[in-house]
């Protein structure tokens, strides 16, 4: 069963603004996680969030997370068409008991 | 420092058959997991390996198995495949969770 929900499920920006994703999800958390896949290859990790975290910055890449709202954003700021991929949050809640969503697909257009 | 090594990247085979499937974890890696994603679906765990022993597995038949070895390389073993195994297989590793996880290329796997 997901744990993690995205939204939305596919977005499509042109370059160089700013892309928004959201998750959310049903029971308490130690962690969230976001990845990246390109084109059904494996996953890259992009930024953890702890769950005593409210905001977390790497690069481009603005992460929230609101644990009374069970809920989490990622933002990425002024895209880039290689930012093209899907887009997945994991949910960590403890006992190596990752749970992904089912991922939003970003589409940048040069 | 190499990453996290599937193999094969490709694997066909007929209904019925066995399916074997490779990872190497990131050195120092102590926990191997692995993931079916199917077209256009997420992530769904599978099994968890730690120092050897399988701690966790997810909601799949029997029929999907593996090992962990003394180096901490794991394989997945998937029996009897049925047209609905064929999926992007993932493998990944940690040194913790807590730590987020170091994914591989992954094993397609197409069942025929």
């Amino acid at each position: 069963s997901q744990q993690g929900e995205e939204d939305p499920q596919a977005l499509s920006i042109q370059e160089g603004e700013n892309a928004t994703m959201n998750c959310s999800y049903k029971t308490s958390i130690n962690n969230l996680q976001w990845y990246r896949q390109n084109s059904g290859r494996g996953l890259v990790h992009l930024i953890l969030i702890r769950s005593n975290e409210r905001e977390k910055h790497s690069g481009r890449l603005r992460v929230t997370l609101d644990t009374s709202k069970k809920s989490s954003s990622l933002l990425i700021t002024a895209s880039r068409a290689a930012d093209t991929a899907s887009y997945f949050c994991a949910t960590d809640a403890g006992y190596q008991k990752v749970t992904f969503g089912i991922g939003t697909k970003l589409q940048v257009i040069p | 420092e190499a990453g996290v090594t599937q193999s094969p990247t490709h694997l066909i085979k007929t209904r019925g058959q066995q399916a074997t499937l490779r990872c190497s974890p990131i050195s120092g890696h102590t926990s191997v997991y692995w993931y079916q994603q199917a077209l256009g679906l997420g992530l769904q765990f599978l099994l968890w390996y730690d120092e050897g022993e399988e701690r966790n597995r997810g909601n799949f038949p029997p029929r999907f198995s593996g090992r962990q070895f003394p180096n901490y390389s794991s394989e997945l073993n998937v029996n009897a495949l049925e047209l609905e195994d064929s999926a992007l297989y993932l493998c990944a590793s940690s040194k913790d969770s807590f730590y987020g996880y170091t994914f591989g290329s992954g094993t397609r796997l197409t069942v025929v």
